[in-house]
């Protein structure tokens, strides 16, 4: 069945480096993905909206110049944090909607641990 | 705008007992509900969804949920739970309008079965 999946799974950087995550949907085609971010023992808040061939749309307070969005093409999204700093660490996931599913629907990827120290 | 309430953080359990995770939500337009169950370092599986129709819903694993809109509420329900349950539950909304496609989730509930 459709998956979706994300590189790396954990990732452990320096402060002031760049990280960049994968998204990439399997069998099916996204023209849309969306970013989550998870704190340790907290829910996920919804960070970006991924849109192929235009530019991402971020949700309140997230910082657009920190957190670069490119929907390379149909089956790919990428997240890369810039200049990361230690309250960065978190647990992304990244989801796309199901082709049957109307926009409803999602599929999530497994999440990626990111560990800035 | 809409939002998600668990009610409960934490649920511990024996095992073979049964289990309700609560959730409530708030929305000014009609929303689709689900529920989602994250094991540790992993992303979400889909547990159950209520799209429309018949408000008693079933999902994987012999969980089931009823949708109640007078109450605003979708609490989550299995009649006997197993160790493999212990997870944590998210109930996640995803209204229309603007918000389409994107889902607002609870705070999570860890659900701990316990021999």
């Amino acid at each position: 069945g459709a998956v979706v999946s994300q590189h790396p799974s954990r990732v452990i950087c320096k402060s002031g480096t760049s990280v960049k995550i994968e998204c990439r949907s399997l069998d099916f085609q996204a023209t849309t993905m969306f970013w989550y971010r998870q704190f340790p023992k907290q829910s996920l808040m919804l960070m970006a909206t991924s849109n192929e061939g235009s530019k991402a749309t971020y949700e309140q307070g997230v910082e657009k110049d920190k957190f670069l969005i490119n929907h390379a093409s149909l089956t790919l999204s990428t997240l890369t944090v810039t200049s990361a700093h230690p309250e960065d660490s978190s647990f992304y996931i990244c989801s796309a909607p199901t082709p049957s599913g109307g926009g409803i629907e999602q599929f999530f990827g497994p999440g990626t641990r990111l560990t800035v120290l | 705008a809409q939002s998600v309430t668990q009610l409960d953080s934490q649920v511990p359990v024996f095992e073979e007992a049964p289990v309700e995770l609560r959730c409530n939500y708030s929305s000014s337009v009609s929303v689709y509900l689900f529920w989602y169950v994250q094991y540790p370092n992993q992303g979400l599986q889909l547990l159950l969804k209520y799209l429309s129709g018949s408000t008693l819903v079933k999902g994987i694993n012999g969980f089931e949920a009823e949708f109640n809109k007078s109450q605003t509420s979708f609490h989550l329900r299995k009649p006997s739970v197993h160790i493999s349950d212990t997870a944590e539950y998210f109930c996640a909304v995803i209204a229309g309008g603007t918000s389409y496609g994107k889902l607002t989730f609870g705070q999570g509930t860890i659900l701990t079965v316990h021999p």
